[in-house]
């Protein structure tokens, strides 16, 4: 199974901040990256398919780049609304992987 | 309205079997591939597997935690999937959600809408 280490784990941010999360990939995956939201209580919401491409209706302050094995999502102005948990997921390989997700916080 | 309703959860003993529905609305469901995602209490998502769609072959393809011991199934004249879990162990117990791929070509593959969960407890 490929592995996805996302980086940091937490992060402690505060509205206006730009945040940068990373995804890792155990092996290559091309493209084949998605970054999903989810706030407390709630379904995850895909922000980010094919590792850049901005999911309609989603703010363009989020954005996604990377390709083969390293990843990022990058949140340019924080929100109070973005304070939530993040995930990647691969979908080059069977059996599809998500990463350990990283919480963002005040 | 765009509605994804898993039910079916509940409480059962180890090595018991239970049977998930999500029922899909608003969205054209036999063309697309559906999958299913589960999330223990206070943890990470994990995918449990994925079904094409009949047009795309109907092959399922599971997580190596659940592999032999799922099966998932769709009916499309009731625009339903299907998680059936057998042989269910405590690590099992989370939040199941049911989940629609609107594309998987070119580079991405993604779960774009999602249910509200049904919640799987496996306890003795």
């Amino acid at each position: 199974d490929i592995q996805m280490t996302q980086s940091p784990s937490s992060v402690s941010a505060s509205v206006g901040d730009r945040v940068t999360i990373t995804c890792r990939a155990s092996q290559g995956i091309s493209t084949w990256l998605a970054w999903y939201q989810q706030k407390p209580g709630k379904a995850p919401k895909v922000l980010i398919y094919g590792a850049s491409n901005l999911q309609s209706g989603v703010p363009s302050r989020f954005s996604g780049s990377g390709s083969g094995t390293d990843f990022t999502l990058t949140i340019s102005s924080l929100q109070p609304e973005d304070f939530a948990t993040y995930y990647c997921q691969q979908a080059n390989s069977l059996p599809w992987t998500f990463g350990q997700g990283t919480k963002v916080e005040f | 309205e765009v509605q994804l309703v898993e039910s079916g959860g509940g409480l059962v003993k180890p090595g018991g079997s239970l049977k998930l529905s999500c029922v899909v609305s608003g969205l054209p469901f036999s063309p697309a591939w559906m999958s299913w995602v589960r999330q223990a209490p206070g943890k990470g998502l994990e995918w449990v597997g994925r079904m094409k769609s009949k047009g795309g072959g109907g092959t399922t393809d599971y997580a190596t935690a659940v592999k032999g011991r799922f099966i998932i199934s769709r009916d499309d004249s009731q625009n339903t999937l299907y998680l059936l879990m057998n042989s269910l162990q405590i690590e099992d117990t989370a939040l199941y959600y049911c989940a629609w791929i609107p594309k998987c070509s070119d580079g991405a593959c993604y779960l774009d809408r999602w249910g509200q969960g049904t919640l799987v407890t496996v306890s003795p």
